[in-house]
């Protein structure tokens, strides 16, 4: 089956400061890439997604870029604020039951 | 517009008894997938319910079980519950089994084995 790991598991930014997190994923068959924002006692939230006909998709402050043959995709948040501290999961889809393989998470803080 | 509600929010229960968590999907969608998201993990899939049956299933044991109801709602059953069955567990839906790609999320039932 599918295997997403997750790099790193903790970050720490200053406000302002861009933060970046990666995931590499195993099957190559994997056609859809969702990351979601979780706050403390809260339940995971879509951020942004990319499908794998698409190398990048960027969203005001956040983008995510997808590497189909190196098989990993990343997350870009620019001008950090201290509502982004959170702890952010990516996932991978490799079939279209929509079941999806998440990352072990990165706990962000961003620091005032 | 409600989005997707999970009940109880909090539960205790002791080893071997057995739990059963419910959902309501969003309004409008037909699919229901249940996760497992242990403390400081990412979520796991345990299985996905569409037109009431299961139509995927995750690496966990028979003692997890689930059903779909006509109306869309689901519920989830652990039987011969094990303390390592204490974890966030999360409802998820989506629309046409889930070929729309995009999964809502509920809050969560937070189940604590003692």
């Amino acid at each position: 089956g599918e295997n997403v790991e997750q790099h790193p598991s903790t970050l720490s930014v200053q406000e302002g400061d861009s933060a970046v997190i990666k995931c590499t994923y195993s099957d190559s068959a994997s056609n859809y890439f969702p990351w979601y924002k979780q706050e403390l006692g809260k339940r995971p939230q879509l951020i942004i997604d990319i499908r794998s006909n698409v190398g990048e998709k960027k969203d005001q402050r956040i983008a995510v870029t997808l590497n189909k043959t190196a098989k990993h995709f990343s997350l870009h948040i620019t001008e950090t604020q201290p509502e982004d501290s959170a702890v952010y999961f990516c996932a991978a889809r490799y079939n279209a039951g929509n079941m999806l393989t998440f990352g072990g998470g990165t706990r962000l803080m961003v620091k005032p | 517009d409600a989005g997707v509600t999970q009940s109880p929010t909090h539960l205790i229960k002791t080893r071997g008894q057995q739990v059963t968590l419910r959902c309501s999907p969003k309004s409008g969608h037909d699919t229901v997938s249940w996760y497992q998201q242990a403390l400081g993990q990412g979520p796991q899939f345990i299985f996905q319910y569409y037109e009431e049956e299961e139509r995927q299933r995750g690496n966990f044991p028979d003692r997890f079980s689930g059903h779909q109801f006509p109306n869309y709602s689901s519920e989830l059953n652990v039987n011969a519950l094990l303390l390592g069955d204490s974890a966030l567990y999360l409802c998820a839906s989506s629309l046409d089994g889930g070929q729309s790609g995009e999964l809502f999320f509920g809050e969560g039932s937070r189940l604590t084995v003692l």
